[in-house]
């Protein structure tokens, strides 16, 4: 996974709360892209940012979700008002030096109960 | 990006070589053929990614038709450890959306004692 870190691993969320997923990608590397795996399905898409700039949210949902990487720190994807659709399986990628493949994280599994 | 298809799971020898199909008849010029997999619960890992020529590389090969219309993993030496989703997508090689994912339902690939 070239170094790309996600945390937690696993979340657990009740309806209404709030969730923030981390992703750091290896130093140096200022490309981030989001997915989403809901169960038995495949990754969808969800944003691409560069340090400090969306680039593409063309699939992020418009409500409630918002994702950052800021100068310093971490990517962060942010889920507020939590509800028992948005658990699933999210991932964040980075690209490697040859920008022609993703390496990605191990993932963040959110349950909301 | 062009869609592909894919048979929803295949099964395959331990120490045989997995030949796993994709269809992608809308491709246009530009528009490379990758192929990724995801072990249960992991994170997905690139494998390989062609344009018109055959490609090899440590872990497989990649077949792509004269026409481009359709391609074929090939796995020489299927191991337990290749039991996985393997993903075929099709996408243009440089995007301005970046290196934004089309992942459908891939093949499941059961690889047997």
């Amino acid at each position: 996974n070239a170094g790309v870190m996600q945390n937690p691993r696993h979340l657990v969320r009740r309806r209404g709360q709030e969730a923030r997923l981390r992703c750091s990608p290896m130093k140096g590397h200022s490309h981030v892209y989001w997915y989403r795996q809901l169960p038995e399905e495949g990754l969808k898409f969800m944003v691409y940012l560069q340090k400090e700039n969306i680039i593409d949210e063309s699939g992020m949902p418009k409500e409630r979700f918002s994702a950052e990487f800021p100068k310093e720190g971490p990517s962060i994807l942010r889920i507020q008002q939590v509800v028992r659709g948005d658990s699933a399986a999210y991932f964040c990628a980075t690209l490697g030096e040859g920008k022609t493949e993703a390496f990605f994280g191990q993932g963040t599994r959110l349950t909301v109960v | 990006d062009a869609k592909t298809t894919q048979p929803t799971s295949m099964d395959c020898a331990e120490g045989r070589a997995a030949n796993l199909p994709c269809n992608h008849s809308t491709i246009s010029g530009n528009e490379y053929v990758y192929w990724y997999r995801q072990i249960h619960s992991q994170g997905p890992q690139y494998i390989i990614h062609g344009l018109k020529n055959n490609e090899t590389n440590e872990m497989a090969s990649l077949i792509i038709t004269e026409d481009r219309k359709s391609s074929t993993l090939i796995l020489p030496h299927a191991t337990l450890r290749d039991t996985a989703v393997y993903y075929c997508i099709v996408r243009v090689g440089n995007s301005n959306s970046g290196y934004a994912l089309n992942f459908g339902k891939g093949t499941s690939l059961l690889v047997t004692p």
